[in-house]
């Protein structure tokens, strides 16, 4: 089953403009990850938050979590057309074993119009 | 850097055939897995590995088996082809202690 819901699905914007995504989860976590694909490749890791931060930056990236909702979000500043990639988040559950696994959301595609 | 190979980018089988996929890592990573990516349902992991020779199976594992006698190689293997295993297979590794996954460039599998 999918732990993470991303929302919107779809996103196109202008370049310069900021680009919201949002992701739910359903259980607890002990951290959760948003990672980069471009069309027809593999993924790239973007940022981790963990379950006792709330804010996060990278460079034009900022991310935030409230584990009270079980919710994410991913915000992309100042976007260029190089940020036109799907975007999934990705949680860790509390209580695995130190397995490493991953629950990937559906993805959030981001068209950034040049 | 690291770097995560996938054998083929591009892939055509026919039904009933074997197939095997590899994925090689140039890390020395303890930890290596394949997914299946699918429209609509994001990945879906099939098999991990924690260890040469050990495996655990993921959330989707029916139809596939895996292989790990080396460190650096995973390979997934696909006993009976199917056209419902049409998809794009992605291989990650990770360290141990690190909770980030790295990616190879993907399989692009076509079951005819």
């Amino acid at each position: 089953s999918q732990q993470g819901e991303e929302d919107p699905q779809a996103l196109s914007i202008q370049e310069g403009e900021n680009a919201t995504m949002n992701c739910s989860y359903k259980t607890s976590i002990n951290n959760l990850q948003w990672y980069r694909q471009n069309s027809g490749r593999g993924l790239v890791h973007l940022i981790l938050i963990r379950s006792n931060e709330r804010e996060k930056h990278s460079g034009r990236l900022r991310v935030t979590l409230d584990t009270s909702k079980k919710s994410s979000s991913l915000l992309i500043t100042a976007s260029r057309a190089a940020d036109t990639a799907s975007y999934f988040c990705a949680t860790d559950k509390r209580g695995s074993s130190n397995t490493g696994k991953l629950i990937f959301g559906q993805g959030t595609t981001l068209q950034v119009k040049p | 850097d690291v770097k995560v190979t996938q054998s083929s980018r591009y892939l055509v089988k026919r039904t009933g055939e074997k197939v095997f996929l590899e994925c090689v890592q140039d890390m020395d990573h303890e930890n290596m897995f394949w997914y299946r990516q699918d429209p609509g349902l994001g990945l879906r992991l099939i098999y991990f590995s924690y260890d040469v020779k050990m495996k655990e199976k993921g959330d989707i594992p029916e139809g596939y088996s895996v292989s790990r006698e080396k460190k650096e190689r995973f390979s997934l293997i696909l006993e009976s082809a199917s056209t419902n295993q049409t998809s794009m297979y992605l291989c990650a590794s990770r360290p141990d202690r690190v909770e980030t996954q790295y990616f190879g460039p993907g399989t692009r599998l076509l079951v005819l």
